[in-house]
């Protein structure tokens, strides 16, 4: 069965620091998409970033970035120049190939101190 | 932008009670999701539908029913609340999953049973 793993319930960082959120994930798919989705105290899922896995290059936006290790089944979250609205929880999701089911991790709660 | 709108933020309801949950989207999205998040465990998939009048079963079905009448609307149905159906509910919905394009999210909806 498909499952994605996010091993840090919660984590810190400093204002202006970075900060990396870790997520694992398993498939038995070669081509597929993964996702980072934030939710803010708002409450709306909003999607941070995507990475498609037959790319080799880590996708980018901003201040947010990937590193992904297709070996390793690995797909951690880097945010750089971190702000006080990047507090939220934050969730890594894969597609499960041939159906319309998302798998998605059990969230990392990220704490941003000024 | 896609706008997916839950009918309600908060709702309490008393145990027993027929329960019902709507969600809009305006973008005619064929993929309508209703997932469940409860701290710890992520967001894990009641049902979905890919069509009108068409509908799967996600991981936790038991105690929901839903119905999809209209392409743009999706309901998530309590036949008879229970206290554990106590729960954040998210609507969601995406075009067909072969663009890897992301789901999008309505603002959820927290259901307390009493």
């Amino acid at each position: 069965a498909q499952t994605v793993t996010q091993s840090q319930p919660e984590m810190s960082v400093q204002e202006a620091e970075t900060v990396t959120l870790s997520c694992t994930y398993d498939t038995s798919e070669s081509d597929y998409y993964l996702f980072w989705y934030k939710q803010p105290p708002s409450r709306q899922m909003i999607l941070v970033i995507r990475q498609e896995a037959y790319k080799q290059q880590n996708a980018t936006e901003n201040r947010f970035s990937v590193n992904f290790q297709k070996a390793a089944k690995s797909f951690s979250l880097k945010i750089s120049d971190s702000q006080l609205g990047d507090a939220a929880m934050y969730f890594c999701a894969c597609p499960t190939s041939g159906t319309y089911k998302y798998i998605f991790g059990t969230g990392t709660r990220l704490k941003v101190l000024a | 932008d896609v706008k997916v709108t839950q009918s309600s933020r908060y709702l309490v309801k008393r145990t027993g009670e027929k329960v019902f949950l709507e969600c809009v989207q305006d973008m005619d999205h064929e993929n309508m999701f209703w997932y469940r998040q409860d701290p710890g465990l992520g967001l894990r998939l009641i049902y979905f539908s890919y069509d009108v009048k068409m509908k799967e079963k996600g991981d936790i079905p038991e105690g929901y029913s839903v119905s999809r009448e209209k392409k743009e609307r999706f309901s998530l149905i309590l036949e008879s609340a229970s206290t554990n159906q106590t729960s954040m509910y998210l609507c969601a919905s995406s075009p067909p999953q072969g663009s890897g394009t992301p789901l999008h999210f309505g603002n959820g909806t927290r259901l307390t049973v009493t």
